[in-house]
């Protein structure tokens, strides 16, 4: 089966710096990778997501980026602020709307 | 936007009983749902998926018969967590998949934080 591994597990970052967050997946069957933000007590938030037939996507101060031939993508945030700090998952699956593998998470945190 | 529910919000229980979590699509139709469990400061573990009107589909290790999960309606997903004990105590989170959206994009309700005592 499918397995994402996120990378790194903790990111300090200071207001206005760039955070980046990697993950890497295993089954070359996979074709769609989103990225959710989730804050403490709450239920997970799609903030932007890619399909294997696009390279790069970007909206505002979010990019992803897709590497299918190494299989692995990223997310970019730029110019931090204070409210971008929350916990980060990357996940993938076949197809939209399928079941997705979660990596374990990123916690963020943007100090001003 | 689409919109997930769940309720309740958080839950409070005695070892042994049994627990029923809703989750809703309030403005979608929801073909399929899923079921995640989340333990603290862990990820995402994909407990099961329903589609409307049949059984659902089971992960390897999730025992079916103490997770029940019933998908009677387009809008509605339930899971009974039956004869709780303290390690079930999780955040059950549900996700719905727009079934007219061409994008089909999943939709993650706000949880439902169970503690067995």
């Amino acid at each position: 089966g499918e397995n994402v591994e996120q990378h790194p597990s903790t990111l300090s970052v200071q207001e206005g710096d760039s955070a980046v967050i990697k993950c890497t997946y295993s089954d070359s069957a996979s074709n769609y990778f989103p990225w959710y933000k989730q804050e403490l007590g709450k239920g997970p938030q799609l903030i932007i997501d890619i399909r294997s037939n696009v390279g790069e996507k970007k909206d505002q101060r979010i990019a992803v980026t897709l590497n299918k031939t190494a299989k692995h993508f990223s997310l970019h945030i730029t110019e931090t602020q204070p409210e971008d700090s929350a916990v980060y998952f990357c996940a993938a699956s076949p197809e939209a709307g399928t079941a997705l593998i979660f990596g374990k998470g990123t916690t963020l945190s943007v100090s001003s | 936007g689409a919109v997930v529910s769940q309720h309740p919000s958080w839950v409070i229980c005695k070892s042994g009983t049994s627990v029923k979590i809703e989750c809703r699509s309030l403005d979608f139709q929801a073909t399929t749902m899923f079921w995640y469990r989340q333990f603290p400061k862990q990820s995402l573990m994909l407990m099961a998926t329903s589609n409307e009107g049949s059984k659902a589909t089971y992960e390897q290790g999730v025992e079916k018969d103490k997770f029940l999960i019933n998908h009677a309606s387009l809008t509605l997903s339930t899971l009974t967590v039956t004869s709780a004990h303290p390690e079930d105590s999780s955040f059950y989170i549900c996700s719905a998949r727009d079934g007219l959206a061409v994008r089909g994009t999943q939709y993650f309700g706000p949880g439902t934080r169970l503690t067995v005592l």
